[in-house]
């Protein structure tokens, strides 16, 4: 079966860290290019980050970039996101999709709270 | 690239036409995408490349438009239809959506 499973995710302190993790089954990892998508309480998608099939292209958006690192493993089929000095605005369900968007992660809960 | 979604909301009852607009800041070809969305579910892909309906998807659904405008056409809308529809734009990094549509029962 074609699936993404997320793991990872949390309750978190401003400032804090978390590693967001994007398991690849049922397909070719270094096939496809995948992305973040982040959806905070309530409210609307906001893209995160995305990085190519191969690894070598990695893109953020403005409220990340600096902050979080997307990487992958092939090798491993993972996907990651790195969130360092996380906020409260940070607080949302946190999904992975791969390009063409067809399948997505069953998302998940990232907390910034004190 | 901004999208401005429209309306954000909206009121419809079974068996209606429903009509959701998305407009992009910039001209972005025909790379945009439509998504559904229910309460605590990842999206679910229904159309790429502006007019180009997902496997699986129920023909009623149907997209249209290139540049800067572009529509979701929801014919004969069916129970299981209520839920969010967002638009995407794959044009260009940083990728964007617009805000979002929810249709809701009328």
């Amino acid at each position: 079966e074609v699936q993404l499973l997320q793991s990872g995710g949390g309750l978190v302190q401003p400032g804090g860290s978390l590693r967001l993790s994007c398991a690849i089954s049922g397909f070719t990892s270094a096939n496809y290019a995948t992305s973040w998508v982040r959806q905070a309480p309530g409210k609307g998608l906001e893209w995160v980050s995305g990085i190519s099939s191969s690894g070598d292209d990695k893109y953020y958006a403005d409220s990340v970039q600096g902050r979080f690192t997307i990487s992958r493993d092939n090798s491993k089929k993972t996907v990651s996101l790195q969130m360092d000095s996380l906020r409260a605005e940070d607080t949302a369900v946190y999904y992975c999709a791969r390009a063409p968007w067809d399948v997505w992660g069953q998302g998940t809960l990232v907390t910034v709270s004190s | 690239i901004q999208l401005t979604q429209s309306p954000s909301s909206l009121s419809a009852s079974v068996g209606d036409r429903v009509t959701v607009t998305c407009r992009a800041s910039q001209a972005i070809s025909n790379s945009l995408a439509w998504y559904q969305q229910k309460p605590g579910k990842a999206p679910r892909l229904l159309i790429t490349a502006a007019s180009s309906l997902q496997t699986g998807v129920p023909s009623r659904f149907s997209g249209s438009g290139a540049g800067t405008d572009f529509t979701l056409i929801i014919t004969s809308l069916q129970p299981e239809d209520f839920a969010t529809y967002f638009c995407q734009q794959l044009h260009d990094y940083p990728l964007s959506f617009g805000g979002g549509t929810k249709v809701e029962i009328k």
